[in-house]
């Protein structure tokens, strides 16, 4: 089974502060994704990324930024944390070709306060 | 309009009843389609992909309707397990890598 793991489940910080989401995949997945989501929005794709060093925006980029330094490991920051990226954020992996469903990461919930 | 419309519920139905729900999508060019159950303050799991021809996995029916642009899931003799949000995911090409959209979720609950 493909395993995606994030690195917290809860996380709160204060307004301002820098923050890092780490993603890891274990099944040499070449796409990862960054969504949030929140009531009444479903998921919304922050950025996404298809090989090493390689990243695009996606439907919410503002605010954040990612790096993708190995295959395995997909990092979103929030440069300078506010409260309304107070939601939770899951990563996803697929496989190249497809097309084939994500397998998610188990979430973290973010609050900034 | 939103390009992957659900109606967010809640159902609310008994224990063993037949449920279903529709998800309409904008595009016609969208292309491959899933549905997700995504258990309260979990992450979203796949249930199972639609085919243009329908395709079924026991309890569970998946149809795709390409001339009303619309995606159903039925599910027979419900269980109490089966409560949980079910997302529509729309792919708008051909690839993991193409635009894919996800509905706001149908929130489900089945009553002993």
């Amino acid at each position: 089974d493909v395993k995606v793991t994030q690195s917290s489940r809860y996380l709160v910080k204060r307004t301002g502060e820098k923050v890092f989401l780490e993603c890891v995949q274990d099944m040499d997945h070449e796409n990862m994704f960054w969504y949030r989501q929140d009531p009444g929005l479903g998921l919304r794709l922050i950025y996404f990324s298809y090989d090493v060093k390689m990243k695009e925006k996606g439907d919410i980029p503002e605010g954040y930024s990612v790096s993708r330094e190995k295959k395995e490991r997909f990092s979103l920051i929030l440069e300078s944390a506010s409260t309304n990226q107070t939601s939770m954020y899951l990563c996803a992996s697929t496989p190249h070709g497809g097309p084939y469903g994500y397998t998610f990461g188990s979430g973290t919930r973010l609050t900034v306060v | 309009r939103k390009e992957v419309e659900q109606d967010p519920g809640p159902f609310n139905v008994p224990e063993g009843a037949t449920v279903a729900f529709n998800c309409t999508y904008s595009n016609s060019a969208s292309q491959s389609f899933f549905w997700y159950r995504q258990d309260c303050r979990k992450e979203p799991k796949l249930l199972m992909s639609v085919y243009s021809s329908g395709n079924e996995d026991g309890r569970f029916t998946a149809q795709l309707n390409r001339a009303s642009q619309y995606i159903s899931l039925l599910i027979r003799d419900s269980k109490l397990s089966d409560s949980a949000t079910y997302l529509c995911v729309v792919n708008m090409g051909y690839s993991s890598a193409s635009k894919i959209i996800f509905g706001s979720g149908t929130r489900l609950s089945i009553r002993p």
